[in-house]
């Protein structure tokens, strides 16, 4: 089966630091992404791991422990702009050599002055 | 230039209707996705093509029909519209790798509203 879990809402300070959780339980794994969504727009890229330990890219970092079936996405010096819903998605093991992807329900973060 | 485009944007229609749904991609990507977003903002996978042949076809209704004329376009038609199908439908497109999982390029979604 697969299951992938995040929280449903977080809220944090403008300038704060804020980390969100995702746990997965695939029947294999090949990857793990990270998407951003504002309301009413299309999702879109932040990050991809593979290999277990920490990517950085500017504000936004994401790590992966595949032992332990689990990731988080952490914003650093946040800005009102980054309110918006974090999905966490898996690519499980090729069917055939295809990206399928399978997403968790999204966190929802507000972030306030 | 828009990467991944999708119209109509929006579109409000009765039940019982017939009514498509178009995307194109200008990426030379040779996978094309569908995903519904339903109101809990879950995104679920219903079809993918590659290179204008079906490769994942999940649980969806039969009256939910995608076509692909070519890698560049994936449209999908939904036939005899009920209530429940009101959610908003994502396209998207990626790139295919052997051990490599390619992320998505996701059009701008199509918020479609069955009344």
């Amino acid at each position: 089966g697969q299951n992938i879990d995040q929280p449903t809402e977080m809220t944090a300070t403008e300038g704060a630091i804020v980390q969100i959780n995702c746990t997965y339980q695939t029947s294999g794994f090949n990857g793990l992404f990270w998407y951003q969504q504002h309301a009413g727009e299309a999702p879109t890229f932040l990050s991809y791991n593979v290999l277990d330990g920490l990517e950085e890219k500017g504000r936004f970092s994401s790590f992966l422990s595949r032992s332990k079936g689990y990731s988080y996405l952490l914003l650093k010096e946040l800005q009102m702009k980054d309110s918006a819903s974090y999905l966490c998605a898996v690519g499980p093991p090729f069917s055939g050599g295809y990206n399928k992807l399978i997403f968790g329900a999204g966190t929802r973060l507000a972030v306030h002055p | 230039d828009t990467a991944v485009s999708q119209t109509p944007k929006y579109l409000v229609t009765q039940m019982g209707n017939d009514k498509s749904i178009k995307c194109e991609q200008n990426l030379g990507h040779d996978t094309m996705y569908w995903y519904k977003q339903d109101s809990k903002k879950f995104l679920k996978i219903m079809f993918s093509y590659n290179n204008k042949e079906l490769i994942i076809n999940e649980t969806v209704p039969n009256r939910f029909s995608p076509k692909s004329p070519d890698k560049a376009h994936l449209n999908l038609h939904i036939n005899s519209l009920e209530l429940g199908d009101s959610a908003v439908y994502f396209c998207a497109s990626s790139q295919q790798g052997q051990g490599i999982h390619y992320g998505y390029t996701f059009g701008s979604g199509t918020r479609l509203t069955v009344v």
